[in-house]
């Protein structure tokens, strides 16, 4: 596809369920992020994947936050145990090579809410 | 560590008079600084970016930015606000990618655009 794209572009759940939300990133590029948006607040980082190098989980705000990146490509945030404070929507963005100047690209995000 | 502070979280303007969203940074690297708007229920779009090229930026929709390092700010400016800018507006700092590669984010700076 032209751009990032997520999947689902809604979900609602829940709470004490698993989720898993999938980002498909643009055809090769390397660098990917997950950024989480509540209500009202701005972006928070979750994590990024740069090529083969460990991941940066920095942000995650719990261990029952995990994110994978497979072959370099796809990427899936999993929550486990969701709790209503994770309603937010989950965006994903990649970039195209490690220069600081590179944009990154956006997807429309997916929408959790946990009810 | 780096950080964004974007010093407005709310701005309102009449249409046809001048925008300005302000944006400071603090950094202990050479940055690279981007704006993003996002519109109700859309994705973040790229408006304009800073390289260490030009510090005077023009980006889409006849927004510019000044890159001052005297200041460590990067404020957003339009001559004459039009409707279609009412939307999210977001800083974004990049540090090198031996300092990590993050982008971080300012809180966001809403603009209202009256009629």
């Amino acid at each position: 596809g032209a751009g990032v794209s997520q999947s689902p572009s809604n979900k609602v759940t829940e709470k004490g369920k698993d989720v898993e939300l999938r980002c498909d990133p643009i055809s090769g590029h390397t660098a990917l992020y997950w950024y989480r948006q509540s209500l009202g607040q701005g972006l928070e980082f979750l994590i990024y994947f740069q090529g083969n190098s460990a991941p940066d989980k920095s942000g995650l705000p719990s261990d029952r936050f995990s994110a994978e990146r497979t072959g370099g490509s796809v990427s899936t945030l999993t929550i486990q145990r969701t709790q209503q404070e994770d309603s937010a929507v989950y965006l994903c963005a990649s970039s195209s090579k490690q220069g600081i100047g590179t944009e990154a690209f956006f997807g429309q995000g997916t929408r959790l809410t946990v009810v | 560590a780096q950080s964004v502070t974007q010093l407005d979280s709310h701005v309102s303007v009449s249409e046809g008079t001048p925008v300005l969203l302000r944006c400071n940074y603090s950094s202990s690297y050479s940055p690279s600084l981007f704006w993003y708007v996002q519109h109700p229920n859309k994705g973040l779009q790229l408006l304009l970016k800073y390289t260490s090229a030009a510090t005077l930026v023009k980006g889409i929709n006849g927004f510019e930015a000044e890159f001052k390092k005297s200041e460590t700010s990067f404020h957003l400016t339009k001559p004459s606000a039009h409707m279609s800018d009412a939307a999210e507006y977001f800083c974004v700092v990049r540090l090198s990618v031996r300092a990590g590669n993050m982008l971080t984010f300012g809180g966001g700076t809403r603009l209202m655009v009256k009629p």
